[in-house]
């Protein structure tokens, strides 16, 4: 059974660094894409990005490229979401979603994590 | 980045009834489009991919259809458990846009 499994809620104050994490398992986890997508309090899906665990190729939404780390540790099967500075508009869920199996293409995701509520407040 | 627009931003219906949503892009995606299904408080569901392929273990009461700039998803007889969200989302390149989301009410 695949599983995404993301790491638990924050509160962190602004300019802190945040780092949060999502652990897949089920599946072979260096050969399909993981996005990260994000959803602001009351609103839409935005995508943010993703990576390819094999090589640590990345793909970032110019809206957060520059804002946003997303890495991999493929020995612990594990993608990364990360922020140096966070700041209130951060406020939201993040959820990743990997591509997972044969048959969908980078971008489509039939499996999803949980959701990490990340806020920041001072 | 291509545009995506959704409509209609919300909807109520009665449980039985046919309930369409419509989805258009700013450029061809082919049949590159797929829709998710949110319910409060969830993480998204994927129910339609490649435009028309129904997601394994989601109600065959879902259907999607188009190709192009142009995309439906219908609901053929509703459900109480139907109730949510529904999000089209292009992969035919990135970013992976979202549209903006239709709320499906039960009435």
């Amino acid at each position: 059974e695949v599983q995404l499994v993301q790491s638990g809620a924050e509160v962190i104050q602004p300019g802190e660094s945040l780092k949060i994490s999502c652990q897949a398992s089920g599946y072979n986890f260096d050969n399909y894409w993981i996005g990260w997508v994000r959803q602001m309090p009351g609103k839409g899906l935005e995508w943010m990005g993703m990576i390819y665990p094999g090589d640590s190729d990345t793909s970032y939404s110019p809206s957060f490229q520059g804002q946003v780390t997303i890495s991999a540790d493929k020995s612990i099967s594990t993608v990364y979401l990360q922020w140096s500075g966070v700041r209130a508009s951060d406020t939201a869920m993040y959820f990743c979603a990997s591509q997972g199996r044969r048959g969908f293409g980078s971008g489509s995701y039939p499996y999803w994590g949980q959701g990490t509520l990340i806020t920041v407040s001072s | 980045d291509i545009q995506m627009t959704q409509s209609p931003s919300s909807l109520s219906a009665s449980v039985g009834d046919r309930a369409t949503i419509t989805c258009r892009t700013s450029q061809n995606i082919r049949n590159h489009l797929n829709w998710y299904q949110q319910k409060p408080g969830k993480a998204p569901k994927l129910l339609i991919h490649g435009a028309s392929s129904l997601q394994s273990g989601v109600s065959s009461s879902f259907n999607g259809s188009g190709s192009g700039t142009e995309f439906t998803l219908s609901i053929n007889t509703l459900h109480p458990e139907d109730l949510g969200t529904y999000y089209c989302q292009q992969s035919y390149s990135a970013p992976y846009t979202f549209g903006q989301g239709t709320k499906l009410e039960i009435k």
